[in-house]
């Protein structure tokens, strides 16, 4: 099977701008969960998703939002860029996003705000 | 409210010694721990979970990790040390009730030629 997919790998955006990182799941997984990875704040959840549906929401602006779609392929969107934004965000997902699930990662979107 | 700890930022081993990095956790009801590691400019890969059952568990690459309930930790352990073992460490809860993982800090792990 293949791997949780990110595209795209990196990203260079001005303040302001906004962005949309994508998520492809394993196949046959249906939750998806992403998280923001700084190295001053570590890894934080931001979202998950299940069926189309939000489940779970981080204590993130709500300048960060996302969607899934009805393949279980997710979005996130950053609106009005800002510097502390620039982070590794990582996508995951599960088969059913129960608590004994794994998540499996992506290799992660780099983005960096000038 | 769910909490893990990673006390130590930094390990260092030498190649051949057995390794320990520490977990310690803090949730309402039963745990569901796991850990993952991360390679630079890479995501996290899964190494191993503890759900319920045998306290020791055994993962991916030769680690395994010991749960110890009264002590609330989820130490993980290799035998014998690799140079490639070399990467960040993060250990991860989920309470029965919840979702969320919440994660670590993580632990730069460094072995020794």
């Amino acid at each position: 099977k293949a791997g949780v997919t990110q595209t795209p790998r990196y990203l260079i955006k001005t303040r302001g701008q906004q962005v949309t990182l994508s998520c492809s799941p394993i196949s046959g997984h249906r939750s998806v969960s992403w998280y923001q990875q700084t190295p001053g704040q570590g890894l934080q959840f931001l979202f998950e998703y299940f069926s189309e549906t939000q489940r779970n929401k981080g204590n993130f602006p709500g300048r960060f939002s996302g969607r899934q779609f009805s393949n279980s392929r997710s979005e996130m969107n950053v609106s009005t860029l800002e510097l502390g934004d620039s982070a590794l965000y990582l996508c995951a997902s599960s088969y059913s996003g129960g608590a004994s699930d794994t998540q499996y990662f992506g290799p992660g979107t780099r983005l960096t705000v000038l | 409210a769910q909490s893990v700890a990673q006390p130590e930022d930094q390990v260092n081993v030498a190649e051949g010694n057995p390794l320990t990095v520490k977990c310690t956790y803090s949730v309402s009801g039963n745990p569901y721990l796991f850990w993952y590691v991360q390679y630079p400019n890479r995501g996290l890969q899964f190494l191993l979970k503890y759900i319920t059952g045998d306290n020791l568990v055994k993962g991916s690459y030769g680690f395994e990790a010991e749960f110890n309930k009264s002590q609330t930790s989820f130490h993980l352990k290799k035998p014998s040390a690799l140079v490639s073992d070399s990467a960040l460490y993060f250990c991860a809860v989920r309470g029965y009730t919840g979702n969320q993982f919440y994660f670590g800090t993580g632990t730069s792990l460094t072995v020794i030629p």
